[in-house]
């Protein structure tokens, strides 16, 4: 079974840009979460969508959003962006089952590494 | 303020012997935890698991051990493997009553195991 994917991979942007980062997670998985990796916060949770619907956020201002589609694909996307959000994005995906250990196992994709100069 | 902590940053063991990795939280809320492991450069890497509701979970050569009362967990790798050198994260989850989907991380250890 395929992995958690992510693209780009790599991602240079300029400070007041825009940029869209994109998840597919390992099919016949439902959740999707996003978190943002820096050295100094370590793994910080960003947001979680289940179904289309966003069902938990971490604390992260209102330029950080998302959505999911009905393939359970989902794309996170960071506005204006600031020196300080230059981290590595990871993606996981779970499948959310409900009742049982799977219900909490997620599985990352490689990350999209997003540098802000 | 952080509900998850490893406090050792880094761990250094000899190949063969035993590494021990330690987590401590503060939510008494959280009903399952993680171990993954991270290599550079890559997303993290699931390992084990456990609930609540157990003591301890084996898997091949790591076990995770749970002390609720003291709100600790440990992770047990023997033999130790110098493919085994990553940084190894805990995660915790308050999926009943909470979101499954929000793991709460502690910040890493960095485990060299030297051959």
């Amino acid at each position: 079974k395929a992995g958690v994917t992510q693209t780009p991979r790599y991602l240079i942007k300029t400070r007041g840009q825009q940029v869209t980062l994109s998840c597919s997670p390992i099919s016949g998985h439902r959740s999707v979460s996003w978190y943002q990796q820096t050295p100094g916060q370590g793994l910080q949770f960003l947001f979680e969508y289940f179904s289309e619907t966003q069902r938990n956020k971490g604390n992260f201002p209102g330029r950080f959003s998302g959505r999911q589609f009905s393939n359970s694909r989902s794309e996170m996307n960071v506005s204006t962006l600031e020196l300080g959000d230059s981290a590595l994005y990871l993606c996981a995906s779970s499948l959310a089952a409900s009742g049982g250990l799977l219900l909490y196992e997620q599985y990352f994709g490689p990350g999209t590494r997003l540098t802000v100069t | 303020d952080q509900q998850v902590k490893q406090n050792s940053p880094s761990l250094s063991v000899q190949e063969g012997r035993i590494s021990i990795l330690n987590c401590d939280y503060t939510n008494s809320m959280f009903d399952y935890f993680l171990w993954y492991k991270k290599y550079p450069a890559e997303g993290p890497t699931f390992l084990i698991s456990i609930s609540s509701i157990k003591d301890k979970n084996e898997d091949g050569r790591f076990t995770v051990f749970l002390n609720k009362s003291a709100k600790h967990l440990s992770l047990h790798i023997v033999p130790s493997q110098p493919g085994d050198s990553a940084v190894y994260f805990c995660a915790a989850s308050a999926g009943y009553g909470g979101s499954q989907g929000n793991l709460i991380f502690g910040k890493g250890t960095k485990l060299s195991v030297k051959p």
